[in-house]
C-alpha cells in the first residue's frame, strides 16, 4: 500500500526558514505534491516534484530524493499568514491515485 | 477562470438519513476527485474519475456511498444511510489529467447527529 509520514507540528519564528519533511512508501511512485490548508479552508497547491532535486516557487521550495523516498518543503522568510497545515501527497503510476499525508501544522510566532 | 464549485457548503442530518453533494469542476479538467477529510487528518481519496469513468474507488464504502459523473463534467456523491462517523468535510478537486496539481473546491461540511 501507500503511506506517507510527516511531523505533526512545527513551530518557527517570523522571518525564519522552516523545513517540513515527508517520507513515503508506495509502489509505482510518480510524484510528490505539497498543499497548504488554512483552518476552515480548502487545500491549495504549492509545489510538485517528479524528478530528484529542488523546485523553487517564490518563498516556497520543494525537494525530492526518489532513491531515499524522501522529500521536503522549505518555507523561507516566514510570515504569520504561513501558519497553516501543510500536506505532502504522492501519486502513483497506476492512474495517478493520490494519497495524502496526515499533515504538519505550522505555527509561526512573532 | 472559475474554480471548483461545491454545494451545499454545510449540511446537518440525522443518522440513517441520506445526503447528496454536488461538484462542478474547472472547465476542461478531465479528472475529478472526491475526498473525505476528518478533522485533524489529511484528505482521504474516496473516488477518482477520469472523464466519466472510475479510475479508483478502493476506499469508497460502497455499501453506503455512491458517486457518479455523468457526461464527464459535474459529479454527485451520495451517502445512504449516513452514520455518525461520516461527519467530515467532503472535498471535491479537479485536475487537467495527471493529478500532480489538483484544485480544490471549498468543501461541504457534514454533521451527522
Amino acid at each position: 500500500g501507500q503511506s506517507l509520514e510527516q511531523p505533526s507540528e512545527v513551530t518557527a519564528v517570523e522571518g525564519a526558514i522552516v523545513q517540513i519533511n515527508c517520507t513515503y512508501q508506495t509502489s509505482g511512485f510518480y510524484g510528490l505534491s505539497w498543499y497548504q490548508q488554512h483552518d476552515g479552508g480548502a487545500p491549495t497547491f504549492l509545489s510538485y516534484n517528479a524528478l530528484d532535486g529542488l523546485e523553487e516557487t517564490g518563498r516556497f521550495s520543494s525537494f525530492l530524493s526518489r532513491s531515499d523516498s524522501y522529500g521536503y518543503l522549505l518555507l523561507q522568510e516566514l510570515q504569520m499568514k504561513d501558519s497553516a497545515s501543510y500536506f505532502c501527497a504522492c501519486q502513483n503510476t497506476g492512474g495517478f491515485k493520490t494519497i495524502f499525508g496526515a499533515g504538519t501544522r505550522l505555527f509561526v510566532k512573532a | 477562470e472559475a474554480g471548483v464549485a461545491q454545494s451545499p457548503r454545510y449540511k446537518i442530518i440525522e443518522k440513517r438519513q441520506s445526503v447528496a453533494f454536488w461538484c462542478n469542476p474547472i472547465s476542461g479538467h478531465a479528472t475529478l476527485y472526491w475526498y473525505q477529510q476528518i478533522l485533524g487528518q489529511g484528505p482521504k481519496l474516496l473516488i477518482q474519475f477520469q472523464n466519466n469513468g472510475v479510475v479508483d474507488d478502493s476506499q469508497l464504502p460502497k455499501d453506503r456511498f455512491s458517486a457518479e459523473r455523468l457526461k464527464g463534467v459535474d459529479s454527485t456523491l451520495k451517502i445512504q444511510p449516513a452514520k455518525l462517523e461520516d461527519s467530515a468535510v467532503y472535498l471535491c478537486a479537479s485536475s487537467l489529467g495527471g493529478g500532480e496539481t489538483q484544485y480544490f473546491g471549498p468543501g461541504t461540511r457534514l454533521l451527522v447527529l
